[in-house]
């Protein structure tokens, strides 16, 4: 039983350029989410999903897409990466709508 | 959306008792408090959960006065490995999407030897 994964643990992009991050959990939660959280900062909510099919807006979407085919796998994508992008992104999961949520290891990304 | 306010840092020797608060002032009648701990480049971690009055497990306790508007976040006997950014949420259980994560900058605590 992994949890929650997240690959990769670390990567560079250069402005302009594209990439998805990968977030996969085996607990069968229905609920995830994805997070940005700059330097000295808390976590902020990007996109979440209430189950397959379904996603929705948190506090900063823009810059970002998601899709949710699969229970399991919740892929974060950047179009054209920007500076401002720059962050350690998290994946966390939970069973119901307020229950406790389980964290993934988290993607350092750098766009130069 | 029921906001909160935590002190930014805290230090504490070890052995002692540490008492973190997070005010909610515009906590609502399904609200329940959270508390998450993280380390450096980990992510969150669940703490405690409670609603109202005291809440206890084998790692904090958590003290919410009868108005609700804050709460305590009580570590006793702290140790070095309790170093780490602890988080105040505030959200509804029963309400469907993000009102409940919002994360806010937490509190740092530091545990001195």
């Amino acid at each position: 039983n992994a949890g929650v994964t997240q690959t990769p643990k670390f990567r560079i992009l250069k402005i302009g350029q594209s990439m998805t991050l990968q977030c996969t959990q085996d607990m069968n939660h229905n609920y995830m989410y994805w997070y940005r959280q700059d330097p000295g900062m808390g976590l902020k909510l990007i996109y979440y999903s209430v189950g397959a099919g379904i996603t929705d807006k948190g506090e900063v979407p823009n810059g970002y897409n998601v899709s949710r085919s699969t229970t399991e796998d919740f892929p974060l994508r950047l179009e054209l990466a920007a500076p401002s992008q720059t962050s350690v992104y998290f994946c966390a999961t939970t069973p119901g709508q307020a229950d406790t949520q389980y964290f993934g290891p988290g993607t350092r990304l750098t766009v130069l | 959306l029921a906001k909160t306010t935590q002190p930014i840092s805290m230090d504490s020797y070890e052995g002692q008792e540490v008492n973190i608060t997070c005010s909610h002032n515009n906590i609502a009648t399904n609200d329940y408090i959270t508390w998450y701990q993280q380390f450096p480049s980990q992510g969150p971690r669940f703490i405690i959960q409670g609603y109202k009055t005291k809440v206890t497990n084998e790692v904090a306790s958590l003290f919410i006065p009868a108005d609700r508007k804050s709460s305590t976040l009580s570590l006793p006997r702290v140790s070095l490995s309790d170093t780490a950014v602890y988080y105040c949420l505030v959200g509804d259980i029963g309400q469907t999407g993000a009102n409940n994560l919002f994360f806010g900058t937490g509190t740092r605590l530091t545990v001195i030897p």
